[in-house]
Formats: C-alpha cells, structure tokens, sequence
C-alpha cells in the first residue's frame, strides 16, 4: 500500500511568518500533486511537479519534488490570513488514481 | 455551471439503508474518479471510470459499494445496507481523458445515524 505521510497535521503561525509542509512516502509515484481544500469544497490542484528535484513557484509558494520522486515539500514565505486551509499533497499511480497524504491544516493569525 | 456537480450536497440516512450519490462530472471529461474522505483525513481512492466502463475499482471497501457510468457521463454510487462507519464526504473528480488535473466536485456529507 503507497502511502503518503504530511507532517506537520496542524500548524498555527502568525502572519509574516515563513512555514514548510513535507509529505513523504517510501514509493516512488510518478507525479506529486498539491492541493489546497476549503470548508464544504472539494480540493483544488495548485502545483503538479513530475521530475525529481523540480521545484516550482506559485507567488509565495515554493514546492519542490525530491530527487527519487518520493517525497515533496511546500514552503510559504511571509504567510497570510488568506493562507489559512487545509493543504493536501497527493501521489499519482499512474494515470488513474491519487493516493493522498492526510493533510496539514494551517492557520495563519493575524 | 462548468464544474463537477453532486447532489444531494448532504444525506442524512439510517443504519441499513441505500443510498446513491450522483455525479455530474465537467462536460467532456471521459475519466470519473470516486473519492472518500473521512473527518480529519485525506481523500481515500474508490473507484475510476474511464468512459462507461470501471478501470479500477480496486478501493471500494466491500460489495456494498457499487458504482455506475452508464452513459459515459453522470455516475451514481451506491452504497446498501449503511453502517455508521460509511459516514463521511464522497468526493467526485473527472478528468479529460484520465490524465492531467482531476477537477473536483464540492462533495456530498453522508451521516449514517
């Protein structure tokens, strides 16, 4: 079973803050994604990154793919309120199914 | 609207009962996929269509869960026989042809009481 472990599950800064979500996995998938979900929504993609040691940004968003293409991490420079959510990565099994890690939910305090 | 739509958005039903879930997947998208997440967790595979047919129904925890495509669009999930442990939000995504982003839908909330 491909299971993916996020750490930390709960994060609570203040705004201006930097922060780093790690997801982490023992397989190998063939793409990571990364998602954001709000209260009574479904999640919605942000980044994929797909070749090992990839990083990519998104504004103040920085996510990389480690080098084996098992693990991924999501940096946030000088946090907002607007940040506040629940941020999911997933693995894709080929091109079929996501295997999602459990979720980091990050509040940013004013 | 362009995106993934389910209803009901919340079903409250006894222990013991059917229900279905229905999805309208993005006009279009051939790839279905069924997704299951509990309180505090990440979303858990159950089922992916690729036009009418099911390509993988390797996460549907038992055959009380069955799911259906019959046209290639709308599919329903079925769940028989409820128990209080199917209780969570059953997640619809589609995809243009089973590859790139899975759009997904608001979810339906399942309270098995």
């Amino acid at each position: 079973t491909q299971l993916l472990e996020q750490s930390p599950q709960f994060l609570s800064i203040q705004e201006g803050e930097n922060l780093t979500v790690y997801c982490n996995s023992s397989s190998v998938f063939s793409s990571l994604q990364w998602y954001r979900q709000e209260p009574g929504e479904g999640p919605v993609l942000l980044v994929t990154v797909v070749t090992g040691g990839e990083v990519k940004k998104l504004k103040r968003l920085t996510f990389q793919f480690g080098d084996a293409r098992k693990d991924s991490s999501l940096h946030i420079t000088a946090a907002q309120t607007g940040d506040t959510g629940l941020y999911l990565c997933a693995g894709a099994i080929g091109a079929q199914k996501l295997v999602f890690g459990q979720g980091t939910r990050l509040t940013i305090n004013p | 609207g362009a995106g993934v739509s389910q209803t009901p958005s919340n079903k409250v039903t006894e222990k013991g009962k059917y229900v279905e879930l229905r999805c309208d997947p993005i006009s279009g998208h051939t790839a279905l996929y069924w997704y299951r997440q509990s309180l505090g967790q990440g979303p858990e595979f159950l089922i992916y269509f690729q036009g009418t047919g099911a390509a993988d129904d390797s996460g549907l925890p038992n055959d009380r869960f069955f799911a259906v495509r019959p046209e290639g669009s709308v599919s329903t999930l079925k769940i028989q026989r409820t128990e209080r442990g199917d209780s969570a939000v059953y997640l619809c995504a589609s995809s243009l042809q089973g590859r790139g982003e899975q759009y997904f839908g608001p979810g339906t909330r399942l309270t098995v009481t």
